[in-house]
């Protein structure tokens, strides 16, 4: 079965400095990733998301994932943080080929201070 | 495009009671998808629908809870009797189908007391 691990629960940065969060992925296929973010008491909305197109992935907001085969990850960065990306960040992976399941990892919560 | 619609926003029952959520999937896409969040099992597929058709309902939890979807404007998500442990945030979403990204409602927040 596929899995995704966020290693980190909670990420702590401050304002203007980069964003690191990691995600492991496990899968019998050749995977479809994303990064899902979850703003308080709001819905999820997609950041991006890797198909087996170009390894560096760009999305939304500065944002961006690089597909390492031969590490199983698909960390999420961004040079320089934003009050407004204090968030829950979650790692997704497809279930299957044609990603209709997917697969969330626990979450982590990205702290950003003036 | 007013995005994935669901109702009630918020919902507090009493253990035992019937309780419904709804969602209006996003026009002209033929996937739809119910999840739960809770912060012991984090987001879990609880079903998903293809061209109103029920495809994968392994992540119900248990014949207490349903799903249907009459036609391709309208999902329901129904538990009876409702319990302590279904409260939860649940999430409708939609896609075009399969390979598309799926678009996510701004959830329903349950608790059963």
């Amino acid at each position: 079965a596929q899995s995704v691990t966020q290693l980190d629960s909670h990420v702590s940065v401050s304002e203007g400095t980069p964003v690191l969060l990691r995600c492991n992925y496990s899968s019998s296929y050749s995977p479809s990733l994303f990064w899902y973010v979850q703003h308080p008491n709001k819905g999820l909305q997609l950041l991006l998301k890797y198909t087996s197109a170009a390894t560096l992935v760009k999305g939304i907001n500065g944002f961006e994932a690089e597909f390492k085969k031969s590490e199983t990850s698909f960390h999420l960065t961004k040079p320089s943080a934003h009050m407004s990306d204090a968030a829950e960040y979650f790692c997704v992976v497809s279930d299957r080929p044609g990603f209709q399941k997917l697969v969330f990892g626990t979450g982590t919560r990205l702290l950003v201070s003036p | 495009d007013a995005g994935v619609i669901q109702s009630p926003r918020h919902e507090v029952t009493e253990m035992g009671q019937e309780v419904t959520l709804r969602c209006k999937p996003i026009s002209g896409h033929n996937s739809l998808f119910w999840y739960r969040q809770t912060m012991m099992r984090g987001l879990e597929l609880l079903i998903y629908f293809n061209n109103n058709v029920p495809i994968d309902d392994s992540g119900m939890p248990e014949d207490r809870f349903s799903a249907k979807m009459p036609n391709a404007s309208f999902s329901t998500l129904k538990i009876q009797p409702s319990e302590p442990r279904d409260s939860a945030v649940y999430f409708c979403a939609s896609n075009p189908g399969p390979g598309d990204e799926q678009f996510f409602g701004p959830g329903t927040r349950l608790t059963v007391l």
